[in-house]
């Protein structure tokens, strides 16, 4: 079946503009995660959510950072007025709920000028 | 989740089994061990989990130590496109907790 799809796979955008990232997660996962992984840095935790509504945003770097998820299914991860330190990879994944395994999406490649 | 240790990095000669190390010395009776691993310029992938018995499945086998305080992940046959960073996880299975990376092997397969 289709795994885990990300859009845009890469996205280049000025310093103070907003952009707007996707995650297609796999069809009846519940479970949705949000991760980035700047360059030469270890992946790190940003926003789980569980169905619409996100239990854990403990990850979010700044109040410029916001996700939402509708419909259980996609979800969008917005970055606003974005700085160059906000340039990584973002990865999302899904699961089903209480099973655990992840799986990731190939990411979506952030470049802040 | 408890903390992981694991080598910086590995060297393995295609064909040849690579044995990849993690310690976890505090893990909990609830907590499982995941491996995953990353291949250059994509996103993570599932590897084995498992909690006190060894596993096998078509990617990998996973050894736990009878004490749980260590385990082995063990690529049989590995072959170049095996090459990757190895990251070794402890969590509860059923939770749908975030996963916590360190910073994984290395592990270079080589002709």
């Amino acid at each position: 079946g289709a795994g885990v799809s990300q859009s845009p796979s890469n996205k280049v955008t000025e310093k103070g503009k907003d952009v707007e990232l996707r995650c297609d997660p796999i069809s009846g996962h519940t479970a949705l995660y949000w991760y980035r992984q700047s360059l030469g840095q270890g992946l790190e935790f940003l926003i789980y959510f569980q169905g619409n509504s996100a239990p854990d945003k403990s990850g979010l770097p700044s109040d410029r950072f916001s996700a939402e998820r509708t419909g259980g299914s996609v979800s969008t991860l917005t970055i606003q007025r974005t700085q160059q330190e906000d340039s990584a990879v973002y990865l999302c994944a899904s699961s089903l709920g209480g099973q655990g395994s992840q799986y990731f999406g190939p990411g979506t490649r952030l470049l802040v000028l | 989740d408890a903390k992981t240790t694991q080598p910086t990095s590995m060297d393995c000669a295609e064909g040849r089994a690579a044995n990849l190390p993690c310690n976890h010395s505090t893990i909990s009776g609830n907590e499982y061990v995941y491996w995953y691993r990353q291949i250059h310029s994509q996103g993570p992938q599932y590897i084995i989990h498992g909690l006190k018995n060894n596993e096998t499945n078509e990617m990998a086998s996973l050894i736990i130590t009878e004490d749980r305080k260590s385990s082995t992940l063990i690529l049989p046959h590995a072959t170049l496109r095996d090459t990757a960073v190895y990251y070794c996880i402890v969590r509860v299975a059923w939770g749908t907790d975030k996963l916590i990376f360190g910073t994984g092997t290395r592990l270079q397969v080589f002709p």
